[in-house]
């Protein structure tokens, strides 16, 4: 089946600086994607999400590009800071027609590490 | 916001399980999730108005249910060890809006 992936599975960075997390996805079909973080212990927590019709979505200190020709999507988070340390996780909707965003296909996730 | 209980459970293999859930009010979609240690969560099932509306690569034994008063239910029999993960329930204010989530019942099977 088609998944969703990640290339770097972790990311260190220092306090202050921008992050970029990146995705590959494989289901040229697939028309709705979403970020989520989860800290140790937690469930995962919405973060921002895109659909296909759009490039780019910006939302507080995070903005998600989206590349349909290569499949790429990407979260950027600005000034980034000690809390944002978590896996952050892509994931892209499966359900017929983009009708159900309920099912989501997963990556593996990146471990962001910020540094003080 | 999504609350489950147990937040830990221990079984043993062959048992049956019931994990609950409590979506946040007006939600009328549920969906049940496995996340297994260090990977991503994989869809179980989800419901929409008390009906089973998609499933994931999951035998049988996982069902589920979904109650009018915002709450739902995960239920698996004949427990095996593989099924050791964290099931995270998730719901949404409808089909096109993206699910939140609760913070899951660590389960453990021995």
């Amino acid at each position: 089946g088609e998944s969703v992936g990640l290339h770097l599975p972790t990311l260190s960075v220092q306090e202050g600086d921008n992050s970029i997390i990146n995705c590959a996805y494989s289901n040229s079909a697939s028309d709705y994607f979403i970020w989520y973080k989860q800290e140790s212990g937690k469930g995962p927590q919405f973060i921002i999400d895109i659909r296909s019709n759009m490039d780019k979505r910006q939302g507080q200190r995070v903005t998600v590009l989206l590349n349909k020709t290569v499949k790429h999507l990407s979260l950027q988070i600005a000034a980034t800071q000690p809390g944002d340390s978590a896996v952050y996780f892509c994931a892209e909707n499966i359900g017929a027609g983009g009708t159900s965003y309920g099912k989501l296909t997963f990556g593996q996730g990146t471990i962001l590490t910020v540094h003080p | 916001g999504v609350t489950q209980s147990p937040t830990h459970l221990i079984k043993t293999r062959g048992q049956q399980v019931t994990l609950r859930c409590s979506s946040q009010s007006g939600h009328n979609t549920v969906s049940w999730y496995q996340q297994a240690l260090g990977q991503g969560p994989q869809f179980i099932f989800q419901y929409y108005r008390e009906e089973e509306n998609g499933r994931g690569n999951f035998p049988p034994r996982f069902s589920g249910l979904q109650f009018p008063n915002d709450s739902s239910e995960l239920n698996v029999n004949a427990l095996e060890l593989d099924d050791s993960a964290l099931y995270l329930c998730a719901s949404s204010r409808d089909s096109n809006s993206p699910l939140h989530f609760g913070n899951g019942t660590r389960l453990t099977v021995t």
